[in-house]
């Protein structure tokens, strides 16, 4: 029963480069929410979404973002035009309608 | 409130004695309060949680205290060991029908042997 599976654990992009991070939820859960860490800090939620529908996107810079969930495959977030301050550890979680959140390990981006 | 990128708050505590790791929240519509821990280069993990109308809960070896009258949250760990070496963040939600959480700035808690 596999967890939250994220992909890829590392990734090294150059500024300007897009960056694509993938999120496969639990078997059974329909709720995605990707979160951003900073080293020393905490997670900052980006946005929530369900399959093919974005909830709550408060959380997301109004440019260069974005976030998906289609009816079939992952969650992606994906960024365009990476800048070094976009470097950080981006987490998936997921969770069923309502109830416990489970996280995954988190894909940590850096940008050159 | 937002993290200002200081170093995170550490706590160090001999094996075996107790530890206690305090949070402040903010925002008093909170009705739902969870005690995460994260073990370098992993995601959080959840430990226990409360709701509002409770003000503690035990798990093993874990309790939690909620003190809204302050906006204060606590997690006692007891007989602490070397596997509880991780950082431990609090995080709370408004809404028990959404599960977004607001994330506190965490404390790293290290184990001396």
């Amino acid at each position: 029963n596999a967890g939250v599976m994220q992909n890829p654990r590392h990734l090294v992009r150059r500024r300007g480069q897009e960056a694509r991070l993938r999120c496969s939820p639990m078997k059974g859960h329909s709720h995605v929410y990707w979160y951003r860490q900073l080293p020393e800090e905490g997670l900052k939620f980006m946005v929530y979404l369900q399959k093919e529908n974005i909830i709550d996107e408060s959380g997301m810079p109004k440019e260069r973002f974005s976030a998906e969930f289609p009816k079939e495959g992952p969650s992606i977030l994906r960024i365009q035009q990476v800048v070094r301050g976009d470097s950080a550890a981006y987490f998936c979680a997921s969770s069923k309608a309502i109830g416990e959140l489970f996280f995954g390990e988190g894909s940590r981006l850096t940008v050159l | 409130g937002e993290s200002v990128g200081l170093h995170l708050p550490t706590l160090s505590v001999q094996e075996g004695d107790n530890s206690i790791i305090n949070c402040a929240y903010s925002n008093s519509a909170s009705d739902y309060f969870i005690w995460y821990k994260q073990e370098s280069g992993k995601g959080p993990q959840f430990i226990i949680d409360i709701r509002s109308n409770m003000d503690k809960r035990q798990g093993q070896r874990v309790t939690v205290l909620l003190n809204k009258t302050v906006k204060h949250l606590s997690l006692q760990i007891a007989a602490t060991q070397p596997g509880d070496s991780a950082v431990y963040f609090c995080a709370e939600k408004e809404d028990f029908g959404n599960e977004k959480l607001t994330f506190g700035t965490g404390t790293r808690l290290t184990i001396i042997p």
